[in-house]
């Protein structure tokens, strides 16, 4: 148990369809993150979130669609999706406070198994 | 730019010590971390080094060498539930005072009986 909770685990969807990703984390934190991960790939930073504002989008393409209603919740839209968007989709968090908190690590929720079809 | 780079993969007998490497290249260092991650979990924070130096923490110590950009974490008295793979993540401080986490394609350690 990390304190990190993500739903769906395993998801299958067609490049037509729309779908969420949930995350939900019950470790008091101020930032939120999405990260993609594929195979033998070192984990992609997708968005952040600080204090429910968003203040980074790495490039990603406009078919993920993140949201960010509390510092407790993340969801992350898709819709019309890419065969290579086939990956695992992680949700970090963390306690942001600046240069005090520059030692606190990002603690993981287990990932969204996505299969693009 | 910046460059993480750390073994594919690794291979060590059960009660054995692996020593998994990481360079980096980066500006703006601002600490870097190790994380496990067992297939189909979540990642899970190991050790953190921001000053040179070795950080122990049972079995697990972590390395640095800032001038080097260089970090090894060493993992004794290997048993079998440690294989996984092995992450390494540098933080790097960016202008707004918010450090961005980036990673290494992680070391996959295999523990033989």
């Amino acid at each position: 148990e990390t304190g990190v909770t993500q739903t769906p685990r395993h998801l299958v969807m067609g490049m037509t369809n729309k779908k969420s990703l949930k995350c939900e984390q019950h470790l008091g934190h101020n930032a939120m993150y999405w990260y993609k991960q594929s195979a033998k790939k070192p984990l992609e930073l997708m968005f952040v979130y600080n204090f429910k504002e968003q203040t980074e989008n790495n490039s990603v393409p406009s078919r993920f669609s993140p949201e960010c209603p509390n510092s407790s919740h993340l969801f992350l839209h898709l819709h019309t999706l890419q065969p290579e968007d086939s990956a695992l989709y992680l949700c970090a968090s963390s306690q942001n406070s600046g240069q005090t908190s520059a030692h606190q690590p990002q603690h993981f929720g287990d990932g969204t198994r996505l299969s693009i079809l | 730019g910046q460059n993480i780079d750390q073994p594919t993969e690794m291979t060590a007998t059960e009660g054995a010590i692996v020593q998994i490497n990481c360079t980096y290249q980066t500006s703006g260092f601002n600490g870097l971390f190790w994380y496990q991650q067992h297939a189909g979990e979540a990642p899970t924070f190991l050790s953190y080094n921001v000053l040179d130096g070795l950080e122990e923490k049972g079995r697990f110590s972590s390395f640095l060498s800032r001038s080097k950009g260089y970090s090894y974490l060493l993992l004794k008295e290997l048993q079998m539930k440690d294989s996984a793979s092995y992450l390494c993540a540098v933080r790097h401080m960016t202008t707004d005072s918010w450090g961005k986490l980036q990673f290494g394609a992680g070391t996959q350690v295999v523990v033989t009986p």
